[in-house]
């Protein structure tokens, strides 16, 4: 079972790229690596999905190295509005069933 | 709009009383989740289903039960035996797969007095 270790929060201003890592060292041959961010008193929402090397798409970016024991979301150009949680989630539980979201990364962005 | 829909978005009970939580899906997915969130933590798992008339226990049931007759449907209800019921209620769904995205209502936060 994938553990995650995110930092518990950061901080940016409007305008500035931020690079959130996790770790996952126990990563799964199978297991995907998912991106959620979640504003207060809301529902998560999917970013992006990855599985190795890098994917885009028009919110941001996911950088997966080789051996995949890490992952870097890139959001470029934060505004006020990208202060949320992000959550970094890797495989399944143990029951095989949900995805497991730890405590997440808040991001507070200052103009 | 396809969407998943949880009402109310803000309820109160008395302490000792069952409470139901409503969950509706129009994405026709098979499968749907209820999650729990208390404040500065994650999202832990309390029944899910995968398929109608059918749901099974997530890491946190005691003191809650589900029902699953209907696709798009998958009440929640709090009962009594819930020690600490008071928290942020999120129910999801998906296509069927456990690791395909979930997508997650708007959550109802739950007081008890």
């Amino acid at each position: 079972l994938a553990k995650t270790t995110q930092p518990i929060s950061m901080d940016s201003y409007e305008g500035q790229e931020v690079n959130i890592t996790c770790s996952h060292n126990n990563i799964a041959t199978n297991d995907y690596i998912t991106w959620y961010q979640q504003f207060p008193s809301q529902g998560p929402r999917f970013i992006i999905q990855g599985y190795k090397t890098k994917v885009t798409n028009e919110v941001a970016s996911l950088f997966i190295p080789a051996d995949r024991k890490s992952s870097t979301l890139s959001l470029p150009r934060v505004s006020l509005s990208d202060t949320a949680v992000y959550y970094c989630l890797v495989g399944i539980n143990q029951a095989g069933t949900a995805l497991i979201f730890g405590k997440g990364t808040t991001l507070s962005v200052s103009s | 709009d396809g969407g998943i829909t949880q009402s109310p978005k803000y309820l109160f009970r008395k302490e000792g009383q069952n409470v139901t939580l409503s969950c509706e899906q129009n994405l026709n997915h098979d499968a749907m989740y209820w999650y729990r969130q208390d404040p500065g933590q994650g999202l832990r798992l309390i029944y899910y289903s995968q398929i109608v008339n059918d749901f099974q226990k997530g890491d946190i049931a005691e003191g809650y039960s589900v029902s699953r007759e209907k696709k798009e449907s998958f009440p929640l209800t709090v009962t009594s035996a819930q020690k600490n019921p008071t928290a942020f209620y999120l129910c999801a769904s998906n296509p069927a797969g456990f690791t395909d995205t979930q997508y997650f209502g708007p959550g109802t936060r739950l007081t008890v007095l």
